[in-house]
């Protein structure tokens, strides 16, 4: 099956500068990458996702770029805020109905 | 807010015991998906249900099944429990096709403990 491995485990950037996730999938036939922000005692939240049509896509203050000859997947979020603090995960999904995640990145913006 | 809510929000058993859990989905979604995530780890799937069958089941034992109702809420049920059953267990709908499943709204998660 799928391996997604995700990098940093943690992180810690000062407000206002900005952090880079990354993660890295084995199976060719994934398409669908999505990113999810959880915070304490909650479930994941979908803050943006990509398709391997697509090399980049870009909301606001976050964005995601895709390398599939590389198989690999970052997650750009610039301007950080203390509110950005959480656990984010990266997934990988091919066309079917299981999501492959990543181990997580502990993010902490220091103000 | 997603709108898929689980009960209860905490719980603990004893080895050996059993265990229900449940989700009710956002409006107008089709299919729950179940993933347990334990501390410190990224979700892994358990199984999902489209349209009250299952369809698709990860590397888990028989002894984790589940049911989807015509009102498309779902149950998690686990049997002879153990230790490293202790997780917290994740409900995501989603308005899905058999073969592809669409984007995934979570609920905050039902957190059980296992002694």
């Amino acid at each position: 099956g799928e391996n997604v491995e995700q990098h940093p485990s943690t992180l810690s950037v000062q407000e206002g500068d900005s952090a880079v996730i990354k993660c890295t999938y084995s199976d060719s036939a994934s398409n669908y990458f999505p990113w999810y922000k959880q915070e304490l005692g909650k479930g994941p939240q979908l803050i943006i996702d990509i398709r391997s049509n697509v090399g980049e896509k870009k909301d606001q203050r976050i964005a995601v770029t895709l390398n599939k000859t590389a198989k690999h997947f970052s997650l750009h979020i610039t301007e950080t805020q203390p509110e950005d603090s959480a656990v984010y995960f990266c997934a990988a999904s091919m066309a079917g109905n299981q999501f492959y995640f990543g181990t997580g990145t502990s993010l902490t913006v220091i103000p | 807010e997603t709108g898929v809510t689980q009960s209860p929000t905490h719980l603990i058993k004893t080895r050996g015991q059993q265990v229900t859990l449940r989700c009710s989905s956002q409006s107008g979604h089709n299919t729950v998906s179940w993933y347990q995530q334990a501390l410190g780890q990224g979700p892994q799937f358990i199984f999902q249900y489209y349209r009250e069958e299952e369809n698709g089941r990860g590397n888990f034992p028989p002894r984790f099944s589940g049911l989807q109702f015509p009102n498309y809420s779902s149950e998690l049920n686990v049997n002879a429990l153990e230790l490293d059953d202790s997780a917290l267990y994740l409900c995501a709908s989603s308005l899905s096709t058999r073969f592809n499943t669409g984007e995934l709204f979570f609920g905050e998660g039902s957190r059980l403990t296992v002694l």
